[in-house]
């Protein structure tokens, strides 16, 4: 159980264009889920947390115009990058964190990531 | 400032051996932890979490320690596996209120298990 998916894995695209990242969870139903943004060997940094059915709450520094979230059902939320730059070329990954499990109520599970480059 | 520190960016054990990541924490606000394993190009795994009530988890080969007092956690694995070789992360969290959590990862130690 508790399995996150991501769509697409990898994405390529002209600059300037946007691209929506879809984040769902396939056996669960997530109440709250986030959005991260891994650059090389470096730690995860959260841009945003999403509370379905409302607006996203995003991290100091992350633009909210440029990284558009949206988390309208209990399982699926999207990231769009909008006039994507080569600067927002990254590795993103979302997760997860699961409603009813018990002991688990707190565990973030994750997506697989999508890399996203920009030209 | 950074409220989740893994000092060790990397660590190298012979197979069969115990592996001990660790992990310190300067927010005493946070009431649970967890542990995440990484491979590159892929989203993390879970592996095991503690809630700050207590000191000690075990599942499987891994095995969770926390000391409250000297704000330290610690990962356990054995006996490691070569297939264990890959990025841990540790991550603490914190209530924020309107229902959500808030959480903060370490910035992760590359483990390297050798046959």
């Amino acid at each position: 159980g508790a399995v996150v998916s991501q769509h697409p894995s990898r994405v390529i695209c002209k600059s300037g264009t946007s691209v929506k990242i879809e984040c769902r969870s396939l056996d669960f139903q997530a109440t709250t889920m986030f959005w991260y943004r891994q650059f090389p060997k470096q730690s995860l940094m959260l841009m945003a947390t999403s509370n379905e059915g409302s607006k996203a709450t995003y991290e100091q520094g992350v633009e909210k115009d440029k990284f558009l979230i949206n988390h309208a059902s209990l399982t699926l939320s999207t990231l769009t990058v909008t006039s994507a730059h080569p600067e927002d070329s990254s590795f993103y990954i979302c997760s997860a964190r699961d409603r009813g499990r018990g002991d688990l109520t707190y565990t973030q599970y994750f997506g697989p990531g999508t890399r996203l480059t920009v030209l | 400032d950074q409220q989740v520190k893994q000092n060790s960016p990397s660590l190298s054990v012979q197979e069969g051996r115990i592996s001990i990541l660790n992990c310190d924490y300067t927010n005493s606000m946070f009431d649970y932890f967890l542990w995440y394993k990484k491979y590159p190009a892929e989203g993390p795994t879970f592996l095991i979490s503690i809630s700050s009530i207590k000191d000690k988890n075990e599942d499987g080969r891994f095995t969770v320690f926390l000391n409250k007092s000297a704000k330290h956690l610690s990962l356990h694995i054995v006996p490691s596996q070569p297939g264990d070789s890959a990025v841990y992360f540790c991550a603490a969290s914190a209530w924020i209120g309107s229902g959500t959590y808030k959480y903060i990862f370490g910035t992760g130690t590359r483990l390297k298990v050798l046959a």
